[in-house]
């Protein structure tokens, strides 16, 4: 079945610092690849999405690239600020028969010290 | 609404009693899914519907789990005999159409603890 994979928290950085957080799939057909962010007493927001390879999505000075030859969706933000501590989900949307079901990884704990 | 809400925001249950979850979607939102997120994890799929049809009920625990849309709008998620490990934030989400594909919004939740 559908898999995502996404490195382990909790990461620690200085405001200013650049951020990567891995994410890697498993998935058949042609999924959809997003982040979604979880904000401390929060639901989650859609951070940013993908749909297809070789697309780049981005928002807020976050960005991922869809990489289908290595499955990866890896999040990055060139200088994060204390406001951008929180919870980074990566999840994936199928393109087969379940392909309303979100599929997401554990989540990794971003905490940004001043 | 502007957008999803759900009620209660908090609700500690003792082992053995239903509990009631609500959502209100976004008006005029189409389908409308229930998921389970346990404590340190990524939420997990528990229901689908669209408009009042239940298309997809795969993803719920157990049968003490129930879910309802009856007009097609707010939606109940039902847990009876509620259990310790039922323990989590359940969240609901919709969408404006059957295409989801480009993700869809989240409610704040309903944190459940189970005593």
């Amino acid at each position: 079945g559908d898999s995502v994979t996404q490195m382990e928290g909790p990461v620690t950085l200085s405001e200013e610092a650049f951020l990567t957080i891995n994410c890697t799939y498993t998935a058949t057909g042609y999924p959809s690849l997003f982040w979604y962010v979880q904000y401390p007493g929060e639901g989650l927001q859609l951070l940013l999405k993908a749909t297809k390879a070789d697309d780049k999505g981005s928002n807020k000075g976050f960005e991922a690239t869809y990489r289908k030859e290595t499955t990866s969706f890896h999040l990055e933000k060139g200088s994060v600020q204390v406001s951008d501590s929180a919870v980074y989900f990566c999840a994936l949307l199928n393109s087969g028969g379940s392909n309303y079901k979100l599929t997401f990884g554990k989540g990794t704990l971003l905490t940004v010290n001043p | 609404g502007a957008g999803v809400s759900q009620s209660p925001r908090y609700k500690v249950a003792k082992r053995g009693q239903d509990v009631a979850l609500r959502c209100d979607p976004i008006s005029g939102h189409v389908s409308l899914f229930w998921y389970q997120q346990a404590l340190g994890q990524g939420p997990e799929f528990l229901t689908y519907f669209q408009n009042e049809a239940q298309l997809d009920k795969s993803g719920l625990p157990s049968d003490r789990f129930f879910a309802e849309r009856p007009e097609g709008s707010v939606s109940t998620l039902k847990i009876q005999r509620t259990q310790q490990e039922d323990s989590a934030v359940y969240l609901c989400a919709s969408s404006l159409s059957w295409d989801v594909s480009y993700g869809y919004t989240f409610g704040s939740g309903t944190r459940l603890t189970v005593v």
